[in-house]
């Protein structure tokens, strides 16, 4: 069956420092690929997808890119800000069906 | 600005009592989800429907949870009787193609 295994946290970084968050997943077919992010206290959001081969996805200074041929779709940013600091999730879907999360990877930014 | 809505936002109860969670999904969403959230479990999918149609609820104890959608404006997930371990964040979530959002989560504390 489809899955999403995304490294463990927690990661702490230092303000400015950069950010990668390595997200692989295994899919029967051709699905559409997520990051969300969970803000304390709230619910989940969406950050950046990519529905293709190749497809970059990208929002607020973060990026991720489709590759199909290392299944992979790490996040990534240049310089991250304290208030970044959240709980980030990737996923797999496929349109208008459920959508399979991974575990979460929770990240911490020092000042 | 569309949102999903969920009432209530936070809930204690005692064991054996009956819990009611309703969500209000964006209109014209035709997919909808809730999720439990525990630090030990993360995020679990518990049931979806589509066009008001339970499509899987696997993830759910048939013998306490039930979920239903009386209406395409509300969706409602019930626990009877409830129990200690039920204790998480229960999200709803709407879907359009290739997005799901998600309300703002009922956290429920049953003692």
């Amino acid at each position: 069956g489809d899955s999403v295994t995304q490294m463990e946290g927690p990661v702490t970084l230092s303000e400015e420092a950069f950010l990668t968050i390595n997200c692989t997943y295994t899919a029967t077919g051709y699905p559409s690929l997520f990051w969300y992010v969970q803000y304390p206290g709230e619910g989940l959001q969406l950050l950046l997808k990519a529905t293709k081969a190749d497809d970059k996805g990208s929002n607020k200074g973060f990026e991720a890119t489709y590759r199909k041929e290392t299944t992979s779709f790490h996040l990534e940013k240049g310089s991250v800000q304290v208030s970044d600091s959240a709980v980030y999730f990737c996923a797999l879907g496929y349109r208008d069906d459920k959508i399979i999360f991974g575990k979460g990877t929770r990240l911490h930014i020092l000042p | 600005d569309a949102r999903v809505t969920q009432t209530p936002r936070d809930k204690v109860t005692e064991m054996g009592q009956e819990v009611t969670m309703r969500c209000q999904p964006i209109l014209g969403h035709n997919t909808v989800f809730w999720y439990r959230q525990t630090m030990m479990q993360g995020l679990e999918l518990l049931a979806y429907f589509r066009n008001r149609a339970p499509l899987d609820d696997s993830g759910m104890p048939k013998d306490r949870f039930s979920a239903e959608m009386p209406d395409a404006t509300l969706a409602t997930l019930k626990i009877q009787p409830s129990e200690p371990r039920d204790s998480a964040v229960y999200f709803c979530a709407s879907g359009s193609p290739n997005e799901q959002f998600f309300g703002p989560g009922t956290r429920l504390t049953v003692l």
